[in-house]
């Protein structure tokens, strides 16, 4: 089956520590985002990587790192650095193309609650 | 003004309704328009693409306005399972490719 793996679905951290979210995908995407979500909030873009080795900065990129050292894979660190990292936090993938059919497929989320 | 803005709703709807929502954009370099489905404590699913042409998919139709600006999705005969909050897309396909989305509208829909 191909599509996009976020793990774990619930993360619990106790204040003051990093903690890393998986998103994994199959769909032999170039793109790869992170995006925050808070309740009753619309989606906010924390990074995004559209190839290989190679990342960018979303709107809210403080206090979140990221890699991408293979094409399926692109993990986000929250740092402690984040003051307030408590949220539903979503990986989403794109083929980078000019069609413009082409668009973002979601992974199932990550809620990640810090006590 | 924001770049894409929708009604946050909600829009209480009897069963069987048919409801319309729209989504303005600001930016009249955007190319690509969709709908997306998010439920409660889910990930957005996209819904449908929106063309110029229109674009229906059973119940689903979705229109695009480039001279006002604003996409549109129209509900048919809705049923109690189309009650989840709906966000409108918009992507500038250029350099940036930048992928914008609406806070989006939220439909109970009503037994």
């Amino acid at each position: 089956d191909g599509g996009i793996t976020q793990s774990p679905k619930y993360l619990f951290r106790k204040e003051g520590q990093n903690v890393t979210l998986s998103c994994e995908q199959n769909l032999n995407h170039d793109a790869m985002y992170w995006y925050r979500q808070d309740p009753g909030q619309g989606l906010r873009l924390i990074y995004y990587s559209q190839i290989v080795n190679d990342f960018q900065k979303g709107d809210i990129a403080e206090g979140y790192s990221v890699s991408r050292e293979k094409k399926e894979s692109f993990p986000l660190t929250v740092t402690s650095a984040q003051k307030n990292p408590t949220a539903f936090y979503l990986c989403a993938s794109r083929p980078t193309s000019t069609s413009y059919t082409d668009t973002q497929y979601f992974g199932p989320g990550t809620r990640l609650t810090v006590l | 003004r924001k770049e894409v803005e929708q009604d946050p709703g909600p829009f209480n709807v009897p069963e069987g309704a048919t409801v319309a929502f729209n989504c303005t954009y600001s930016n009249s370099a955007s190319q690509s328009f969709f709908w997306y489905r998010q439920d409660c404590r889910k990930e957005p699913k996209l819904l449908m693409s929106v063309y110029s042409s229109g674009n229906e998919d059973g119940r689903f139709t979705a229109q695009l306005n480039r001279a006002s600006q604003y996409i549109s999705l129209l509900i048919r005969d809705s049923k109690l399972s189309d009650s989840a909050t709906y966000l409108c897309v918009v992507i500038r396909m250029n350099r940036d490719d930048k992928i914008i989305f609406g806070k989006g509208t939220r439909l109970h829909i009503l037994p």
